[in-house]
């Protein structure tokens, strides 16, 4: 079983919906990431949180440590969401850059 | 544009081959990461440098092998390149490597598709 879990693996949503995707990990950690992979190969830091809520612009991230669940949050979605959306982690205790990721959400917004 | 630079952008070569690929941190920027993107297993660490020195060792195989130099450019060498190697390599940077339980956060630089024939 994967460390990191992602789901769904594929969502699409018409432009303007309300579009939730769920990380869950099974490690204890430091800190939890969002990452955004562009249809051209780039990847964009989203967040970075180890705890409560963070916002920014349309998008939101949760975290609830006991549970050991995140959710990324995008309000008002449009078609330039469409991308892979990508849950990673930093095990407790580890390096920061020795990142445990999830295969990716990949999301498609129609207009 | 993260202010991490990678070169070369695409990089095709022959199995048993050697590469070197480059990363520039942002300024000021003293970690770099490497991570590998092949379409079988996702996103990998392979390795981390701090000002110079190794810090962290992920799934970076032994044909691998990175370094930092004083003006915290990197560079990933890559030898007896096999067909499985064939993957995006991403380089990213952060301000400062773990420390005092502060974790911080990472940029990445656009990649190097590399296509082992």
């Amino acid at each position: 079983k994967n460390e990191v879990e992602q789901s769904p693996q594929n969502l699409t949503a018409q432009e303007g919906e309300f579009i939730t995707i769920n990380c869950s990990y099974s490690v204890g950690i430091s800190a939890l990431h969002w990452l955004q992979q562009h249809p051209g190969g780039g990847i964009v830091s989203l967040f970075m949180l180890s705890s409560g809520k963070k916002k920014h612009g349309r998008l939101i991230a949760t975290i609830n440590i006991q549970e050991k669940h995140s959710s990324l949050h995008i309000t008002a979605s449009h078609p330039r969401d469409s991308a892979v959306y990508i849950c990673a982690v930093s095990k407790w205790g580890g390096s920061q850059g020795n990142l445990i990721f999830g295969k990716g959400t990949k999301l498609s917004v129609k207009p | 544009d993260s202010g991490v630079t990678q070169t070369p952008k695409h990089l095709i070569t022959a199995t048993g081959q050697r590469v070197t690929l480059r990363c520039s941190p942002r300024s000021g920027d003293l970690s770099v990461y490497w991570y590998q993107q092949s379409l079988d297993q996702g996103l990998q660490f392979l390795i981390q440098y701090y000002n110079g020195e190794e810090r962290a060792k992920g799934n970076i195989l032994e044909r691998f092998s990175a370094q930092q130099f004083p003006d915290l450019h990197s560079e990933l060498n890559l030898s007896s390149l096999e067909l499985g190697d064939s993957a995006l390599y991403f380089c990213a940077s952060s301000v400062e490597s773990f420390g005092g339980g502060r974790y911080n956060e990472q940029f990445f630089g656009p990649g190097t598709r590399l296509t082992v024939l």
